[in-house]
């Protein structure tokens, strides 16, 4: 059974930095492309960053850019998301999320049950 | 950046009738490269359907996917009270990966 179980989510002062994870299960995770997609409070979803299975390729919306850096360490089946000079409107609910298998193109199949991040003073 | 607008914001409807949620591009998805998914309150995205049409594993067969181009449309065609829940669509093909902003399914 696929699982992906994120962590790390909190409270963090603007400026402030976090640092999500997301342990998979259940499937092999080098051979897959993930994501991070976020919801902000009563919002839709919010493509964020994705990673290739290797992890040498990487891709960021235009609005995190520069300030968070995503990544993974397939021994571990694990994959990260760096949140610096995090601001309010980075206030959400954090998803990983998993392209299928192979695919060099996929949409999300398999979803984590999300990590609340509130940036506030 | 493609841009979906999904339609209506709302849908009021009975169990037992048939459900049409509009997903509209600002410009041409790639080839057969659009999702929807469902989202219940608390819970995280389920994919229903991926190349337009294509149920995912163990969506039932009265979740249905078409269009083209432009326009694309989900259809439940006999709506179960489990079925009552926000609908977003998506596009995979072109970067970023953009969503439409919801449509809430409810119970009339």
């Amino acid at each position: 059974e696929v699982q992906l179980l994120e962590s790390g989510g909190g409270l963090v002062q603007p400026g402030g930095s976090l640092r999500l994870s997301c342990a998979a299960s259940g499937f092999t995770f080098s051979s897959c492309a993930m994501s991070w997609v976020r919801q902000a409070p009563g919002k839709g979803l919010e493509w964020v960053s994705s990673i290739s299975g290797s992890g040498g390729s990487t891709s960021y919306a235009d609005s995190v850019r520069g300030r968070f850096t995503i990544s993974r360490d397939n021994s571990r089946s694990t994959l990260f998301l760096q949140m610096n000079s995090l601001r309010a409107e980075d206030t959400a609910v954090y998803y990983c999320a998993r392209r299928p298998s192979g695919a060099v193109i996929g949409p999300f199949d398999y979803w984590g049950q999300g990590t609340l991040v509130t940036v506030s003073s | 950046e493609i841009v979906l607008t999904q339609s209506p914001g709302t849908l009021s409807l009975s169990p037992g009738e048939r459900a049409t949620l509009s997903c509209r591009a600002s410009q041409s998805v790639t080839s057969t490269f659009l999702a929807w998914y469902q989202q219940k309150p608390g819970q995280a995205p389920r994919l229903l359907i991926y190349g337009v049409s294509s149920r995912a594993t163990g969506i039932p067969d009265r979740f249905s996917g078409s269009g083209s181009g432009t326009d694309f449309t989900l259809t439940i065609s006999r709506l179960e009270p489990e079925d009552f829940a926000v609908y977003y669509c998506q596009q995979y093909g072109s970067s970023p990966r953009t969503f439409g902003q919801g449509t809430k399914l409810e119970i009339k």
